[in-house]
């Protein structure tokens, strides 16, 4: 079944305690995604990949940081979280890169510091 | 970075009504998407909008891309309890790739019996 995996699913955590929280897509997709969802706000984006050892900054990326070092994987990596990161996490992937379609979500992590 | 402006927040409607929504963007885009996510989901895409004018349906559903490339609007006629859940808006700004998704901040539909 073709699919984004994201584990933990739920993690509550203490301010500074360094998580990673781990995605991944079985679809061969280039293109992968990380976005954050608070209430009022819609998905924000984090960080993007468009392949292999390629990631940039999206429009939030303070505070994380990304890899991608084989294509079906991209870690969301929190060095020092803090309490304004507790929120609702989705990783996506899209086979296209450059015309904007499909996009498969995870199930979402959903994240408390405290 | 930019986001859109969705509207309405919530809608709170009877079951076999039709529901309309919509988004609207200071930026010309070149591509609508309306995704709806479930309670404890992701969010899964409904429908693709990728011409000025373009008119899709999926189902009950049916999506358009404004002419003016800055707006766009859902439609769910015939509403049934499986309808509710969130409804986001996402656009490509022109001249922009997959990698700069924007999104609506999404219209929370509850539907009642």
């Amino acid at each position: 079944e073709a699919q984004v995996t994201q584990n933990p699913r739920y993690l509550i955590t203490v301010t500074g305690k360094k998580l990673t929280v781990t995605c991944s897509q079985n679809m061969n997709h280039e293109y992968m995604s990380w976005y954050r969802q608070d209430p009022g706000l819609g998905l924000r984006q984090i960080y993007y990949s468009m392949n292999v050892e390629v990631t940039d900054k999206g429009d939030v990326p303070e505070g994380y940081k990304v890899s991608r070092k084989e294509k079906r994987n991209f870690p969301l990596i929190l060095e020092s979280p803090s309490p304004n990161q507790t929120s609702l996490y989705f990783c996506a992937s899209s086979l296209s890169v450059t015309v904007p379609g499909t996009q498969y979500f995870g199930p979402g992590t959903r994240l408390l510091v405290l | 970075g930019q986001q859109l402006n969705q509207s309405p927040q919530s809608m709170f409607i009877q079951e076999g009504e039709d529901v309309s929504m919509n988004c609207t963007s200071s930026s010309i885009f070149n591509t609508w998407l309306w995704y709806k996510q479930d309670p404890g989901e992701g969010p899964v895409l409904l429908i693709a909008l990728y011409k000025a004018g373009e008119l899709t349906s999926n189902g009950r559903l049916t999506a358009q891309f404004g002419i003016t490339r800055k707006d766009s609007f859902l439609n769910i006629s015939a509403s049934i309890p499986s309808d509710v859940g969130i409804y986001f808006c996402a656009g490509s700004e022109l001249g922009g790739t997959a990698s700069k998704l924007t999104f609506g901040t999404g219209t929370r539909l509850q539907v009642t019996l």
